[in-house]
């Protein structure tokens, strides 16, 4: 079982609209939670890390959210453009074998459209 | 410019030809990874490194080798390659170590990988 869930799988928006994306977790201990942006057939490219002390983190229209005692988290975009298409990971930091592993979601796929 | 390289970045081969992918990082990093991304599933981590010389399995390491021989690059290595071995690879790098946890990691471009 995967232990990073998130939803929806996939969400269609107008642009100029904002939306919310859930990530819901069980990696125990974890370090730090992050959301990647994931353009089609291209690499990960990190948005926002987030240690388990931390509640929010901001990058430019994108804010993340964590909450560690319900162990979820949500990724927030702010008057969504075209460019926001993409996948969506969220990934946490499983410290288990002590030392920074990541666990990856399926993600979520977002496409706005104009 | 920090960067993963990766290459190549498309590759249709036939079953049992051995191939190599290879990785290069500028960032010297301790850490290394590599992992396969299919539909449907989160990406799964084959192998990975620590730093030089030292490797170990990830989730998902059957039919694949790789080496560490210099800190810059970790080559993926397909002996006889599968069909079932086609997917999206990428490889990534990091910081390593317990003040560097909270780091990023950095994403290669990815290898798109077609067994027949």
């Amino acid at each position: 079982k995967n232990q990073v869930e998130q939803s929806p799988q996939s969400l269609i928006i107008l642009e100029g609209k904002n939306c919310t994306l859930q990530c819901n977790y069980t990696v125990s201990p974890f370090s730090n939670l992050r959301w990647y942006k994931q353009d089609t057939g291209r690499g990960p490219v990190s948005l926002t890390i987030m240690t388990f002390s931390e509640n929010t983190k901001s990058n430019g229209r994108y804010t993340a959210t964590l909450d560690a005692d319900t162990k979820q988290s949500s990724l927030h975009i702010t008057a969504s453009q075209l460019s926001d298409s993409a996948s969506y990971i969220c990934v946490v930091s499983d410290m288990n074998t002590g030392f920074q592993k990541l666990v990856f979601g399926t993600g979520t796929r977002l496409l706005v459209s104009p | 410019e920090a960067q993963v390289t990766q290459n190549p970045r498309y590759l249709i081969t036939v079953t049992g030809k051995k191939l190599t992918v290879t990785c290069s990082q500028n960032m010297n990093h301790e850490y290394m990874s590599w992992y396969r991304q299919d539909p449907g599933l989160g990406l799964r981590q084959i192998y990975y490194s620590m730093n030089v010389e030292v490797t170990d399995k990830g989730d998902v390491p059957e039919g694949y080798k790789v080496s560490r021989k210099e800190k810059r690059n970790f080559p993926l290595i397909l002996e006889s390659p599968s069909p079932n071995q086609t997917s999206l690879y990428f490889c990534a790098s990091s910081l390593f170590g317990q003040r560097f946890m909270n780091t990023e990691a950095f994403f290669g471009q990815g290898t798109r990988l077609t067994v027949v």
